[in-house]
């Protein structure tokens, strides 16, 4: 039982570019959730998923798009890459009784 | 809207001393209340949780809180630190019937010998 799971824990990017940041989860979680920490600014929410096939926007959507690849997986995409989203990105999943689990985070730099 | 405010960025403590962090909300509906941890380089970890029931709240590591609707507050505290509590503490809300999380924006916990 790995609980929630990050890819990449490390990437730098050059303005531009994109990436996945791939997140799954074996703890049968219908809600899924993409968090970006910033120093003093604690988490912000930028996407969630409230079940299978569905998405929303949270706080801070604009720069990312999200897919619910299945009840497991739960991808963040950054089409265009921008200095201003260099940061550390968590995944999490929530149970039934509303606490969440987190992954290990993502570190992105974008140069 | 939704709001969660963590007055204190930083808390220096001696080690064995008792701590206190406070965290108070806005919400027009009912919450459920959360404190997670984070230790350095790592996911966040949860601490304790209200959902219902009794407002006094026992989690992990010896640390509790205490829900208050009066005050919209829900303070963390434990009578007695160790080195090891060095860490940042989120306070975490979200509302009944709703699927979105508000964290406030940290406190770090620095335990000194």
């Amino acid at each position: 039982n790995a609980g929630v799971t990050q890819t990449p824990k490390f990437q730098v990017l050059k303005t531009g570019q994109s990436m996945t940041l791939q997140c799954a989860q074996d703890m049968n979680h219908n809600s899924m959730y993409w968090y970006r920490q910033d120093p003093g600014m604690g988490l912000r929410l930028i996407y969630y998923s409230a079940s299978e096939g569905t998405t929303d926007k949270g706080e801070v959507p604009n720069g990312y798009n999200v897919s619910r690849l299945n009840k497991r997986e739960f991808s963040l995409r950054l089409e265009s890459a921008a200095p201003s989203q260099t940061s550390v990105y968590f995944c999490a999943g929530r149970t039934g009784a509303g606490e969440q689990y987190f992954g290990p985070g993502t570190r992105l730099t974008v140069t | 809207a939704q709001s969660v405010t963590q007055l204190d960025s930083q808390v220096p403590v001696f080690e064995e001393a008792p701590v206190e962090l406070r965290c108070n909300y806005s919400s027009s509906v009912s919450v459920y209340l959360f404190w997670y941890v984070q230790y350095p380089n790592q996911g966040l970890q949860l601490l304790l949780k209200y959902l219902s029931g009794s407002t006094l709240v026992k989690g992990i590591n010896g640390f509790e809180a205490e829900f208050n609707k009066s005050q919209t507050s829900f303070h963390l505290r434990k009578p007695s630190v160790h080195i090891s509590d060095t860490a940042e503490y989120f306070c975490a809300v979200r509302m009944e019937n709703f699927n979105k999380f508000y964290f406030g924006s940290g406190t770090k916990l620095n335990v000194k010998p």
